[in-house]
């Protein structure tokens, strides 16, 4: 079957450092996406990797492994909006989006 | 980023009634677009899958019947939910996928979510 594993809860401090991480088991592969999602609100995109390596986009930056089935979201420079969930999801051989739980991250001042 | 846009944002209705919600993506088309429903502290639960110009495809468990889907441009597609129910209420997403071809390399395929429709029946 198909399974995507994300932590359900992280807590952080402001102005630190977060990793949350991502590991996945699909029928074939068209890239990883991280989503982030504020309570009530519809998810935005945050990065997408469909070969290994690092993308960096500001604070936030995306690893994946293909052949370990792994990826995470590397978070720098915390603020207090940045708590969210964090949602991992995978596009498969069908191009469909196979979803992870999402990660609730918490940030403390 | 591309932009989806959503309507209505949020509605109140009678059970027994028919709403319709649409999406739009305003500045790309989209031969696909995609719904999802999200009940409160979950994740987000594929509905189906619109493509534009025929039938959509449907999640298992989920009533075509009940959920309506019309893609009839490149730019709307529509879910009315038929004789809805308070079981219906939810946070009801869509989003639409736009390729993007790189140079040189193989295309990337993104979806860009519209803002949701909150619906609660009564």
């Amino acid at each position: 079957g198909q399974n995507i594993d994300q932590p359900t809860e992280m807590t952080a401090t402001e102005g630190a450092i977060v990793q949350i991480n991502c590991t996945y088991q699909t029928s074939g592969f068209n890239g990883l996406f991280w989503y982030q999602q504020h309570a009530g609100e519809a998810p935005t995109f945050l990065s997408y990797n469909v070969l290994d390596g690092l993308e960096e986009k500001g604070r936030f930056s995306s690893f994946l492994s293909r052949s370990k089935g792994y990826s995470y979201l590397l978070l720098k420079e915390l603020q207090m909006k940045d708590s969210a969930s964090y949602l991992c999801a995978v596009m498969d051989s069908n191009y469909q989006l196979i979803w992870g739980a999402g990660t609730k991250l918490i940030i403390k001042p | 980023g591309a932009v989806v846009s959503q309507h209505p944002s949020r509605v109140i209705c009678k059970s027994g009634t028919s709403v319709k919600i649409e999406c739009r993506s305003l500045d790309f088309q989209a031969t696909t677009m995609f719904w999802y429903r999200q009940f409160p502290k979950q994740s987000l639960m594929l509905m189906a899958t619109s493509n534009e110009g025929s039938k959509a495809t449907y999640e298992q468990g989920v009533e075509k019947d009940k959920f309506l889907i019309n893609h009839a441009s490149l730019t709307l597609s529509t879910l009315t939910v038929t004789s809805a129910h308070p079981e219906d209420s939810s946070f009801y997403i869509c989003s639409a996928r736009d390729v993007q071809a790189l140079a040189g390399g193989s295309p990337q395929e993104t979806q860009y979510f519209g803002p949701g429709t909150r619906l609660l029946v009564l």
